[in-house]
């Protein structure tokens, strides 16, 4: 069974520009995470969704962070400016229900 | 204070060492509790979900303590293939499968 991926696994950037990053979660899992990971720190959450609905969203920055998820399958995260405080791993998750979360590869971004 | 807090690493043990990893969460109303593995440059994975009774999966054991509000993982005979960054999670109450994560313990094994 293929995993949650996401795409893409690097990205450079300079800051201001836009950026954006793709998640495909493993089949039929109705949940989907976004999560952010700095360096020595654990992941933290930035917007869950069940199905196509925006359930929590309480840690995103809405000034210039956006997501959605079409159809309650695939999800793109996008920041528009990026700032240099925004060089992270991205983590895409997935979950039936409450049950385990499945971790994609992650973007690796970095804001010059 | 942050929500979940664990042992500040790096740890660095010899092959066949026990080591203890120590976290504590500071939301009573915590739900469930996992650690979880990263090797590095590498996603998070579940190593194993902790209960109250405490549990064991080979060489691992983790033990959670409630009225104290403390998980640990403890792993017996290190492998090399030990070597990874544990993190300590929990599953807030009535909050849908919102996982918070420590920080994270990094663990090197040596030959």
């Amino acid at each position: 069974e293929a995993g949650v991926v996401q795409s893409p696994r690097y990205k450079i950037i300079e800051k201001k520009q836009p950026v954006a990053f793709w998640c495909n979660p493993i089949s039929g899992h109705n949940t989907l995470y976004w999560y952010r990971q700095n360096l020595g720190q654990g992941p933290e959450l930035l917007i869950r969704y069940e199905n196509e609905e925006a359930v929590d969203d309480s840690q995103l920055p809405k000034d210039r962070f956006s997501a959605e998820r079409l159809k309650g399958v695939d999800s793109t995260l996008k920041i528009q400016p990026a700032e240099l405080g925004d060089s992270a791993v991205y983590l895409c998750a997935s979950s039936s229900r409450e049950d385990t979360q499945y971790f994609g590869p992650g973007t690796r971004l970095t804001v010059l | 204070r942050k929500e979940v807090e664990q042992d500040p690493g790096p740890f660095n043990v010899p092959e066949g060492a026990t080591v203890a990893f120590n976290c504590t969460y500071s939301n009573s109303a915590s739900q469930s509790f996992f650690w979880y593995r990263q090797d590095c440059r590498k996603e998070p994975k579940l190593l194993m979900s902790v209960y109250s009774s405490g549990n064991e999966d080979g060489r691992f054991t983790a033990q959670l303590n409630r009225a104290s509000q403390y998980i640990s993982l403890l792993i017996r005979d290190s492998k090399l293939s030990d070597s990874a960054t544990y993190l300590c999670v929990v599953n807030r109450a009535n909050q849908g499968g919102k996982l918070i994560f420590g920080q994270g313990t990094e663990l090197s094994v040596k030959p």
